[in-house]
């Protein structure tokens, strides 16, 4: 079984509707991260959670919100979904521990919005 | 300016050929160093750390100029199943969570 999983790996949406991506690890890492990535424009990080209480924001948090519910459990929120952040969605892992700071990353969930 | 500036490509080579990718980093407070290999469709991983002394992995070869704030990957005897997206990371020294990503190299093997 995959270490990082997400779902769905697939989604289309329309304009305005509300949109979760879900993360879930088996690896045991503490830090979780939510990225985007567009064609041109490599990955950009939205979110990043440290630990349970931590969340923060990354360079382009803005129209998004998280959720880490669990040590093994990151969500992604649309409020309200816009065409420009159809994109290709990636949760990362890592460990604080590990070697110089390896990410772990899920399969990805590519979003389209109509 | 981009933090990490790659070439795009794509590079077409043939197989057996020798490949160079470069990458430079703007800020020179940066700490960590990283190539990692994206297939179509499908997440990054981990290809190999870069060390300021250079480091080797079997066909792969990594360098580190810190003065020119530039980082390499060498690709000897190139193997068609070495298509793909070769992606620069540099690791923030004021963040130590944060791994910033190039746009990506793409190659291609052909037979």
């Amino acid at each position: 079984d995959a270490d990082v999983t997400q779902t769905p790996r697939n989604r289309i949406t329309k304009t305005g509707k509300r949109i979760m991506l879900e993360c879930s690890q088996t690896k045991g890492h503490d830090r979780m991260y939510w990225y985007r990535q567009d064609p041109g424009l490599g990955l950009r990080l939205i979110y990043y959670s440290f630990d349970v209480k931590d969340i923060n924001k990354g360079e382009i948090s803005d129209g998004y919100s998280v959720s880490r519910q669990a040590q093994a459990k990151f969500s992604l929120s649309l409020e309200s979904a816009i065409p420009n952040q159809t994109a290709l969605y990636f949760c990362a892992t890592s460990d604080p521990g590990g070697t110089y700071n390896e990410q772990f990353f899920g399969p990805g969930t590519r979003l389209t919005v109509l | 300016r981009k933090e990490v500036e790659q070439d795009p490509g794509p590079f077409n080579v043939p197989e057996g050929a020798t490949v160079a990718f470069n990458c430079t980093y703007s800020n020179s407070a940066s700490q960590s160093f990283f190539w990692y290999r994206q297939d179509c469709r499908k997440e990054p991983k981990l290809l190999m750390s870069v060390y300021s002394s250079g480091n080797e992995d079997g066909r792969f070869t990594a360098q580190l100029n810190r003065a020119s704030q530039y980082i390499s990957l060498l690709i000897r005897d190139s193997k068609l199943s070495d298509s793909a997206t070769y992606l620069c990371v540099v690791n923030m020294v004021d963040s130590s969570y944060k791994l910033i990503f190039g746009s990506g190299t793409r190659l291609l093997v052909r037979p």
